[in-house]
């Protein structure tokens, strides 16, 4: 089984605090995804990455995909409240096989 | 962007009673339908994927008698929870994929079951 750990599980900060949230795997990724999914809705894909070193970055998101792909990290700079959800990477292949998850609440 | 709608968003049975829900790509053909359950707090897990035209492959411990997929046209799938029971109380997560384009999935709002 190719397992995605994903760290930490939960964290709650305050609001314009930097953090990272990251995602780890023993086997190589071919691409990954980072979704967000708020409370009673489903995952929005935020972001793909397919090279190893890629480095994409969406407003205060920063995406970074390790150099052997095994491993990718999410930085978001001066978090807000409206940043507050489920991120979720997920390994792509004949089908999308989530991480854990990881919880974030960002406090006003 | 691609839009998917899934009907309800939230569904109270009781048990032992049979549950429908729908998932629609609203602007799109859908030639793959994924079907996830979350459970409070934890992550997406893959229930099975329906195929327009064929049988559903379910995933590893995935009761098929009980999870009854069908995908009879490109733009519906629907996931039919058969004699539910509490434990069977989830939210349900549909996705949809354009032909050739599996690693693009686009998914619903999601369905919470509750079953008391």
């Amino acid at each position: 089984t190719q397992l995605l750990e994903q760290s930490p599980q939960f964290l709650s900060i305050q609001e314009g605090e930097n953090l990272t949230v990251y995602c780890n795997s023993s086997s190589v990724f071919s691409s990954l995804q980072w979704y967000r999914q708020e409370p009673g809705e489903g995952p929005v894909l935020l972001v793909t990455v397919v090279t190893g070193g890629e480095v994409k970055k969406l407003k205060r998101l920063t995406f970074q995909f390790g150099d052997a792909r095994k491993d990718s990290s999410l930085h978001i700079t001066a978090a807000q409240p409206g940043d507050t959800g489920l991120y979720l990477c997920a390994r792509v292949g004949n089908m999308l096989t989530f991480g854990g998850g990881t919880r974030l609440m960002v406090k006003p | 962007g691609a839009v998917v709608s899934q009907h309800p968003s939230w569904v109270i049975c009781k048990s032992g009673t049979s549950v429908k829900i729908e998932c629609r790509s609203l602007d799109f053909q859908a030639t793959t339908m994924f079907w996830y359950r979350q459970f409070p707090k934890q992550s997406l897990m893959l229930m099975a994927t329906s195929n327009e035209g064929s049988k559903a492959t379910y995933e590893q411990g995935v009761e098929k008698d009980k999870f009854l997929i069908n995908h009879a046209s490109l733009t519906l799938s629907t996931l039919t929870v058969t004699s539910a029971h509490p434990e069977d109380s989830s939210f349900y997560i549909c996705s949809a994929a354009i032909l050739g384009h599996k690693n693009i999935q686009y998914f619903g709002a999601g369905t919470r079951l509750s079953v008391l």
